[in-house]
């Protein structure tokens, strides 16, 4: 029952590398979403993808893309690492509720990434 | 555009007082769902509820109970009789039409013994 998982679970990086973060979800959700948590800020969103095949851009997507690999996949790519982008990073999943309109969410654990 | 504004960014109680947390929303949508998480010290988040946009009846699940006024575009959340467990940051969110989750800043509440 792994539910929405995460990783890497914590990553260190250098101004100007790459990553990716990965999300995988067991529960042929729909919907797949990337956020940042920083202090103060609550959860922000930087991608979204309502379905399989779409993506758009939520409240804070400078400086990063992500891929909707496929239904159970969404992954986040810092292509060039700022110090900005120091933060945690949630991956959530929905599920379509009756109607239409998407229901209950489900978080991953978090990766607290921090940029030097 | 859509918003959500948690004006309380902290909140401090001592244990069995009762604590209400503000949420107001921002939609032109006639169709949309509201939420509460909690995030306590672990980090994780935790479902607590979802409400739509149709159904304004109150609910009470044990110490917690939320007054959804779609007149006011406000979605409040009590919880009766603090306990330190309660402590935690927690979040308003709403999720609209276009599958569009915004979460408000958050309220951390602090509950002393």
């Amino acid at each position: 029952n792994a539910g929405v998982t995460q990783t890497p679970k914590f990553q260190v990086l250098k101004t100007g590398q790459s990553m990716t973060l990965q999300c995988a979800q067991d529960m042929n959700h729909n919907s797949m979403y990337w956020y940042r948590q920083d202090p103060g800020m609550g959860l922000r969103l930087i991608y979204y993808s309502a379905s399989e095949g779409t993506t758009d851009k939520g409240e804070v997507p400078n400086g990063y893309n992500v891929s909707r690999l496929n239904k159970r996949e969404f992954s986040l790519r810092l292509e060039s690492a700022a110090p900005s982008q120091t933060s945690v990073y949630f991956c959530a999943s929905s599920r379509p509720s009756t109607g239409g309109v998407t229901g209950e969410l489900f978080f991953g654990e978090g990766s607290r990434l921090t940029v030097l | 555009a859509q918003k959500v504004t948690q004006a309380q960014t902290e909140i401090s109680v001592v244990e069995k007082e009762d604590v209400t947390l503000d949420c107001v929303y921002e939609t032109r949508d006639t169709t949309y769902y509201l939420f509460w998480y909690k995030q306590p010290p672990s980090g994780e988040l935790v479902f607590l509820i979802r409400r739509n946009s149709f159904d304004e009846q109150n609910e009470i699940s044990g110490r917690y109970s939320w007054n959804f006024q779609k007149s006011t575009s406000s979605f409040n959340f009590t919880i009766t009789a603090s306990q330190v467990v309660d402590s935690a940051v927690y979040f308003c969110a709403l999720l609209t039409n276009d599958y569009k989750l915004s979460f408000g800043a958050g309220t951390t509440v602090t509950v002393r013994a």
